[in-house]
């Protein structure tokens, strides 16, 4: 256990689903973030939240829908995808500053029918 | 922006001899940290280690150690004695010194290389 936990691990969805993906961190950071992960493609930075406020959206569609009530939870919002954003969604926790490393969950492998 | 490249796809050792994965960077900042991380079949993203650029030192931890080339922006990782468990993907990630509030502490990863062990 890493101290970030995703869940669910696995999630299959219709077009017209609407379902979210949580995050939970128990590291007391105060930064957070969304990766997605495709096949042979580099992991791409999504969105990013410091001290509960969003610092960075990377041109994500708005069908994805962050959300960040704490610093210790993180929640990403899915609604009407498509079947190109199937992929391993990375959460990740870390201090805003300092030399420190980034904390990765597990994943939430997304297939999208 | 700052972009990572690692060049090799996929790296096949055999067990206890040594490998190494290269990665290069790009960036205009002087203060940056550099990371590599493990993600085995498991998809948990480990981190293996890490170098401050202000270091010349080259960072290492146990079996893994980096060979830093600030002038040439370049950041390889040496796995030294193979084992059967240092099979998965290897990325190398670069981070601002997030300093700053709003820059936060985001991280920018290669495409990454599979490394295979063979018995």
């Amino acid at each position: 256990e890493t101290g970030v936990t995703q869940t669910p691990r696995h999630l299959v969805m219709g077009m017209t689903n609407k379902k979210s993906l949580k995050c939970e961190q128990h590291l007391g950071h105060n930064a957070m973030y969304w990766y997605k992960q495709s096949a042979k493609k580099p992991l791409e930075l999504m969105f990013v939240y410091n001290f509960k406020e969003q610092t960075e959206n990377n041109s994500v569609p708005s069908r994805f829908s962050p959300e960040c009530p704490n610093s210790s939870h993180l929640f990403l919002h899915l609604h009407t995808l498509q079947p190109e954003d199937s992929a391993l969604y990375l959460c990740a926790s870390s201090q805003v500053s300092g030399n420190t490393e980034a904390f990765f969950g597990q994943g939430t492998r997304l297939t999208v029918v | 922006a700052q972009t990572v490249t690692q060049s090799q796809p996929e790296m096949s050792v055999q067990e206890a001899e040594t490998v190494t994965l290269s990665c290069t960077y790009d960036t205009s900042e002087s203060d940056y940290y550099l990371f590599w991380y493990k993600q085995p079949p498991s998809r948990q993203m480990i981190l293996v280690i890490r170098q401050e650029a202000y270091k010349q030192q080259n960072a290492t931890e146990n079996r893994f150690s980096v060979n830093f080339q600030k002038a040439a922006k370049s950041f390889s990782l040496k796995i030294s004695d193979s084992q059967l468990g240092d099979a998965a993907m290897y990325f190398c990630a670069y981070r601002e010194t997030g300093v700053i509030k709003a820059a936060g502490n985001k991280l920018t990863f290669g495409g990454g290389t599979r490394v295979l062990v063979k018995p």
